[in-house]
């Protein structure tokens, strides 16, 4: 089945510095990726749909500015948290649709474990 | 705006028992319906996607229904394992629309 690969798993940093996750899917091409933020025991908030080779688009309240995405590929996306804050420490969770469309379901990443001090 | 319920919220049952999850969407013009299962800390595992025209999807032990018209879905699990265990969601895509909006999950324990 498609598989979608997400790097780390988990990172700890210390407030201000910026971290950077990939999201790669090994076996399809995604012209579509998602990136979410879940909370403890809560479902998932979608910050950001990416298309390839445009720019992402926020989902209202998300700061563009701090939450940097890049879809440079058809099998890489990646978001960068920057100037990171103990605020900003949740689980990231990215998901790929395929070049299938709507009618193909989407496939999601293990997740990232980030924790800021 | 489209508003994806799950209840209950959490559920426990013995080894061996069949069970139901539910899911309820405010708006009935939807794309398509999906199933997914999250273990804790990690992603989402598809389970089942219906599609819109369709009323039900199987996948071993899972069969998954529609009714766009009453805006809901079920989850039917046979004979609970407690590897089934895990928190169980649906999200729904309308018609146009790229992204999924999620339900709150059912977090189902499988007592063996």
């Amino acid at each position: 089945g498609a598989v979608v690969s997400q790097h780390p798993s988990w990172v700890i940093c210390k407030s201000g510095t910026s971290v950077k996750i990939e999201c790669r899917s090994l076996d399809f091409q995604a012209t579509t990726m998602f990136w979410y933020r879940q909370f403890p025991k809560q479902s998932l908030m979608l910050m950001a749909t990416s298309n390839e080779g445009s720019k992402a688009t926020y989902e209202q309240g998300v700061e563009k500015d701090k939450f940097l995405i890049n879809h440079a590929s058809l099998t890489l996306s990646t978001l960068t948290v920057t100037s990171a804050h103990p605020e900003d420490s949740s689980f990231y969770i990215c998901s790929a649709q395929s070049t299938g469309g709507g009618y193909s379901p989407l496939h999601f990443g293990n997740g990232t474990r980030l924790t800021v001090t | 705006k489209q508003e994806v319920t799950q209840i209950p919220a959490a559920l426990s049952v013995p080894e061996g028992e069949n069970l139901v999850l539910n899911c309820s969407f405010t708006d009935s013009a939807i794309y398509n319906l999906q199933w997914f299962r999250q273990d804790p800390g990690k992603g989402l595992t598809s389970l089942l996607l219906i599609q819109s025209s369709q009323r039900e999807q199987t996948s071993g032990r899972l069969n998954a229904s529609l009714d766009k018209s009453s805006g809901r879905s079920t989850l039917y699990i046979a004979a609970s394992q407690p590897g089934d265990s895990a928190t169980y969601l649906c999200a729904v895509r309308r018609p146009g629309a790229q992204k999924l909006v999620f339900g709150q999950g059912t977090r189902l324990t499988i007592n063996p």
